[in-house]
């Protein structure tokens, strides 16, 4: 069974650009939630989707955004990019009700 | 929202070893993983253990739901388990909250 796929692994974007990252869930998963990691703030929650809407939204500023389709593959989108917004971003997919969340290989993103 | 913290923040064992992972969670939750992050930065899935004892060959997890921790024990430690421990939570609303994660550092 194949597991969660992110893309692109690595990006280089410049201050002021937009960049979208997807991620394919595991067959069968309808809920996916998106995680930012740095070093200063560790493992922050973006915001989650199950079956197309959005559930729930951490604190980040309206710069961030997502979407999820109705296969369950997402997108996050980040306009307008900051140096602060270098980072790694991780996905996961669940099941959605409470169950085992698995991750898939993050994108990393780096802001010039 | 739920505040989760880990300890210790480092740990440094020599090979062979036994260390114990604690997690500590201030609510109740429906879910509680333990997650082991690869040097690429893959979250890799250790335990879902929302409540009582699991074992993996030489890892182990414990979750006390009612005092609202968690242990994650690792034996016979091997240089390969050097890496950074992460647990996290869901008081169901549907996200995981982590913790800070403790740094574990097997020297040979």
């Amino acid at each position: 069974k194949a597991g969660v796929t992110q893309t692109p692994r690595y990006l280089i974007k410049t201050r002021g650009q937009q960049v979208t990252l997807s991620c394919s869930p595991i067959s069968g998963h309808r809920s996916v939630s998106w995680y930012q990691q740095t070093p200063g703030q560790g493992l922050q929650f973006l915001f989650e989707y199950f079956s197309e809407t959005q559930r729930n939204k951490g604190n980040f500023p309206g710069r961030f955004s997502g979407r999820q389709f109705s296969n369950s593959r997402s997108e996050m989108n980040v306009s307008t990019l900051e140096l602060g917004d270098s980072a790694l971003y991780l996905c996961a997919s669940s099941s959605g009700t409470g169950d085992e969340a698995f991750f898939g290989q993050g994108t990393r993103l780096t802001v010039v | 929202g739920i505040q989760v913290e880990q300890s210790p923040p480092d740990l440094i064992l020599q090979e062979g070893a036994n260390s114990t992972l604690r997690c500590n969670f201030s609510d109740s939750v429906n879910n509680l993983q333990w997650f082991h992050q690869n040097p690429w930065g893959q979250l890799i899935n250790l335990f879902y253990i929302p409540s009582g004892t699991k074992q993996n060959g030489r890892l182990s997890a414990t979750t006390v739901a009612t005092e609202r921790y968690s242990l994650l024990y690792i034996s016979s430690s091997q240089t390969t388990d050097s890496g950074v421990y992460f647990c996290a939570v869901d008081p169901n609303d549907y996200k995981l909250s982590f913790g800070a994660g403790t740094t574990v550092t097997v020297r040979a």
